[in-house]
């Protein structure tokens, strides 16, 4: 079993639609939770980054973590063609050697 | 505002061959990090640094070598090229402990 799931997709949505995208871990001793998103042909770039459980919001974007259920979600409302992208959820075991353990990432299309 | 720096975007090999990848960050980051991505797999840690002159191997350390030449560089070596190196190869790097990883767009390497 692989320590982080992610469903690969793709999800198609038409645009201003709200996307959920989300991921479920086995490892209790993650603490840090991130989504990335990478356009094609790009290094995951940062969105969200969040400690412990509880929501954070930017702007359109939401981030979710539940640690007692062990599932985090990202959450993108009035989705855009340039939300198009995959997003990977990643997260860290807040030990000493700062390493990510990432999802496989779900490709995201939204249709204009 | 460079961030991380991948040199070169794409390389094609033969089997057998060598290559040196290089990676260069300017955020004044202790940590360096090489992943490798591939269909369905994820991005997968081949080597990592948490600070300069030391180094540590990842999840996928067979066939790579890396050197941290100073803070700011740190290279990933191919001694002898396999097919099953073909893959798209990304730095990055971080800050403090438990920080996001800042990532380059990528070294596209095929191996024939």
């Amino acid at each position: 079993q692989k320590e982080v799931e992610q469903d690969p997709g793709p999800l198609s949505v038409p645009e201003g639609a709200i996307v959920s995208l989300n991921c479920t871990y086995s490892n209790s001793a993650f603490q840090y939770f991130m989504w990335y998103r990478q356009y094609s042909r790009k290094g995951p770039e940062l969105l969200m980054y969040t400690y412990s459980s509880g929501n954070k919001e930017d702007g359109r974007f939401t981030a979710q973590v539940d640690k007692s259920s062990k599932y985090i979600s990202l959450f993108i409302r009035d989705s855009q063609p340039s939300d198009s992208a995959t997003y990977l959820c990643a997260m860290i075991g807040g030990g000493a050697t700062n390493k990510l353990i990432f999802g496989t990432g779900t490709l995201l299309a939204v249709q204009p | 505002n460079a961030g991380v720096t991948q040199t070169p975007k794409f390389q094609v090999l033969k089997t057998g061959q060598s290559m040196t990848l290089q990676c260069a960050q300017d955020m004044n980051h202790n940590s360096m990090y090489w992943y490798r991505q591939d269909p369905g797999m994820g991005l997968r840690l081949i080597y990592y640094s948490a600070s300069e002159g030391t180094t540590d191997k990842g999840e996928v350390p067979n066939g790579y070598n890396v050197s941290r030449l100073n803070k700011r560089e740190f290279s990933l070596r191919l001694e002898s090229a396999a097919p099953s190196q073909t893959s798209v190869y990304f730095c990055a790097s971080s800050g403090q402990q438990n920080s996001p990883l800042h990532f380059g767009n990528g070294t596209r390497l095929t191996v024939t």
